[in-house]
């Protein structure tokens, strides 16, 4: 089955820096990778979601991008603002798959 | 505010016991997933289940059992409960079959404790 490793698992930046955040995939066929992001003692929420056809995608200060040939994707931050501190996980999915995989997480503390 | 429903928030009860959590998908949703996420750790999936049917499993213990019932809500049960049960879980629903057609919706969770 699908396995998604997640690095670092515990990231600190000054306040408007940028914040990276790595995931690797082991299956192939996944073709979905969405990016979840959970505050203290809060749901998770979906903040961006990229599939394979697609090697970037955009949305305002966080982007992501695809390496399909070397199976990893990552979350680009730019200009942190406190309220990006949170727990952050990625997840893929492929078609035939029932379920998301989730990474392990990532705990993003900004730093004022 | 999701549109996901799970009860109890919070539930306290003893090593052995057994305990329903409940779940209301958003409103026009079919797929409910189930997660359980221990203290700082990720979310490990649990069961799938799209309009009554169990469509995955993951790493969910014979302990443990679900169902979707015809009206959509689901329930996980957990009986002969263990210290290490003690988790968040979480209920999400989406509207296909297929998970990576879209946005999983959480529920806020429901936290056990067992002591």
């Amino acid at each position: 089955g699908e396995n998604v490793e997640q690095h670092p698992s515990t990231l600190s930046v000054q306040e408007g820096d940028s914040a990276v955040i790595k995931c690797t995939y082991s299956d192939s066929a996944s073709n979905y990778f969405p990016w979840y992001k959970q505050e203290l003692g809060k749901r998770p929420q979906l903040i961006i979601d990229i599939r394979s056809n697609v090697g970037e995608k955009k949305d305002q200060r966080i982007a992501v991008t695809l390496n399909k040939t070397a199976k990893h994707f990552s979350l680009h931050i730019t200009e942190t603002q406190p309220e990006d501190s949170a727990v952050y996980f990625c997840a893929a999915s492929s078609n035939y798959g029932q379920n998301f995989v989730f990474g392990p997480g990532t705990r993003l503390s900004v730093l004022p | 505010d999701s549109g996901v429903t799970q009860t109890p928030k919070h539930l306290i009860t003893a090593t052995g016991q057994r305990v329903t959590l409940r779940c209301s998908p958003r409103s026009g949703d079919l797929s409910v997933y189930w997660y359980q996420q221990s203290l700082d750790q990720g979310l490990q999936f649990l069961i799938h289940y799209y309009n009554g049917e169990e469509r995955a499993k993951g790493n969910i213990l014979e302990r443990f059992s679900a169902q979707q019932f015809p009206d959509l809500h689901s329930e996980l049960n957990l009986s002969s409960l263990e210290l290490g049960d003690s988790a968040l879980y979480f209920c999400a629903s989406s509207v296909m079959s297929d998970p990576n057609t879209g946005e999983l919706f959480f529920g806020e969770g429901s936290r056990l404790t067992v002591l």
